[in-house]
């Protein structure tokens, strides 16, 4: 079981629509959460961190942590062709080491 | 600005010969990493250093080597010794160490021919 877990996609949504992204992980100590969006060929931008259980918001963005459940999700409202790139998950396991998933590549179409 | 520099951006290699990447940060931060990134897979950690004169392997160091002799750069050699060196590397680095916040390079895109 890898550690981080994401559909790599495309995930396909038209304009304006609410884009779902979600990720599972296998570690329970796990403390910290973070999502990371990567345009192709660029290098990866952190745009959400999550550290305790429910929701965080930060304008069209949602990150959603459900400890017990082992997952955690973004949600993009109103989403824009410019939200087309991939997006990685990534956390914070029991050994304090950074681990990435291998992320789902969203397309917003017009 | 403060940020993260890579260079080269593009790099081409002849099999045999060693590379270094170049990675200066101006944002004060302790903490800098090596990734490496492969079509379809994750960023993979190649090193780190969470402070000046002290760096650890991360979970694929097998043929690379690094160096931290001041706070603002973290240069990473490519060896020979790497078998499969064609990738995108990025350089990031944190305010400290044990955080998932970090701010990533432009990227440098190595290529062996």
């Amino acid at each position: 079981q890898k550690e981080v877990e994401q559909n790599s996609g495309p995930l396909s949504v038209p304009e304006g629509a609410i884009a779902s992204l979600n990720c599972t992980y296998s570690d329970r100590g796990s403390q910290s959460f973070f999502w990371y969006r990567q345009y192709s060929g660029k290098s990866p931008e952190l745009i959400m961190s999550i550290y305790s259980n429910g929701d965080k918001e930060d304008g069209r963005f949602t990150a959603q942590l459900n400890k017990a459940s082992q997952y955690v999700s973004l949600l993009i409202r109103d989403s824009q062709p410019s939200d087309s790139a991939t997006y990685l998950c990534a956390h914070t396991g029991t050994a304090s080491k950074l681990t990435f998933g291998t992320g789902t590549r969203l397309q917003v179409t017009l | 600005d403060g940020g993260i520099t890579q260079s080269p951006k593009y790099l081409f290699r002849k099999e045999g010969q060693n590379v270094t990447l170049s990675c200066e940060q101006n944002l004060n931060h302790d903490a800098m990493y090596w990734y490496r990134q492969d079509p379809g897979q994750g960023l993979r950690l190649i090193y780190y250093s969470q402070i000046v004169n002290d760096f650890q392997k991360g979970d694929i160091a097998e043929g690379y080597s690094v160096s931290r002799e001041k706070k603002e750069s973290f240069p990473l050699t490519v060896t020979s010794a790497q078998k499969n060196p064609t990738a995108f590397y990025l350089c990031a680095s944190s305010l400290q160490g044990d955080t998932g916040e970090l701010f990533f390079g432009e990227g440098s895109r190595l290529t062996v021919l």
